[in-house]
C-alpha cells in the first residue's frame, strides 16, 4: 500500500524559507506514469494546488506561487521536496503531499498533512 | 486562475439524496473531463471518491456519483449515512498542467 509522509519544521519566521519533504513508501516515485504534487490549506479554509513535478525535472506550478516556489526530487531517498521563500502570514496552512494520477487528473493517494505555522 | 465555485454548505436526512455542485469555466471543468471530489473529515487528509467525472476508486461505495453538464460538475450522495457528513472539494484539470479546486462544500446529515 502506497504511503507518504510530510516532514518538516512546524514553525517558520517571516520572510523565510518553508522547507518540506514527502517520503513515498510502498511504491517508487521514479514511477513512470504518476506525478507528485503539493496541496496546501490555510485553517479553517479550502484546498490550494501548490505544484506539481515528474521525476524526470518536469515541474509545473500554481501561476499564484510560481515566483516563490520550488520543488525537487530526490530519487535515491524516493523524496520530494518543496521550498517556498519570503513567507508571510497566510502562509500558515497544512501543507499535503500526494500522488498525481494523469490519466484522469486525479490525486489518488495523499500524506496526513503537516501544519506550518508562519511567525515571528 | 480562480478557485472553482462550490456551494458553502448543503444537507440532508439519512436515506435521503444530497447534489453538491462545482462550477468552472470552459477553461477549466466544462472543457475537460477530468473533475474529481474529494471528501475529506475533521482533522483528516481528503481522499478520492470520484475522478474522471464519474469514476469511482474501488472501495468507495457506490452511493456516491459524478456527473458534468457544461461548466457544471456535480457529486450526488444517495442513501445518506452519518459518516457522509464531512468536507467536500471538487478539482478540474485546468490545461497547462495546472489544477484547481473548489472552495469546498461542508455536507451535514441531519
Amino acid at each position: 500500500q502506497l504511503q507518504l509522509q510530510e516532514s518538516g519544521p512546524g514553525l517558520v519566521k517571516p520572510s523565510e524559507t518553508l522547507s518540506l519533504t514527502c517520503t513515498v513508501s510502498g511504491g517508487s516515485i521514479s514511477s513512470s506514469s504518476h506525478y507528485w504534487d503539493w496541496i496546501r490549506q490555510p485553517p479553517g479554509k479550502g484546498l490550494e494546488w501548490i505544484a506539481t513535478m515528474y521525476y524526470s525535472g518536469s515541474n509545473y506550478y500554481n501561476p499564484s506561487l510560481m515566483s516563490r516556489v520550488t520543488i525537487s526530487v530526490d530519487t535515491s531517498k524516493n523524496q520530494f521536496s518543496l521550498k517556498l521563500s519570503s513567507v508571510i502570514a497566510a502562509d500558515t496552512a497544512v501543507y499535503y503531499c500526494a500522488r498525481h494520477d494523469p490519466t484522469d487528473e486525479q490525486l489518488d493517494y495523499w500524506g496526513q498533512g503537516t501544519l506550518v505555522t508562519v511567525s515571528s | 486562475q480562480s478557485a472553482l465555485t462550490q456551494p458553502p454548505s448543503a444537507s440532508g436526512s439519512p436515506g435521503q439524496s444530497v447534489t453538491i455542485s462545482c462550477t468552472g469555466t470552459s477553461s477549466d471543468v466544462g472543457g475537460y473531463n477530468y473533475v474529481s471530489w474529494y471528501q475529506q473529515h475533521p482533522g483528516k487528509a481528503p481522499e478520492l471518491m470520484i475522478y474522471g467525472v464519474s469514476k469511482r476508486p474501488s472501495g468507495v461505495p457506490d452511493r456516491f456519483s459524478g456527473s458534468k453538464s457544461g461548466n457544471t460538475a456535480s457529486l450526488t450522495v444517495s442513501g445518506l449515512q452519518a459518516e457522509d457528513e464531512a468536507d467536500y472539494y471538487c478539482s478540474s484539470y485546468a490545461g497547462s498542467n495546472k489544477l484547481v479546486f473548489g472552495g469546498g462544500t461542508k455536507l451535514t446529515v441531519l
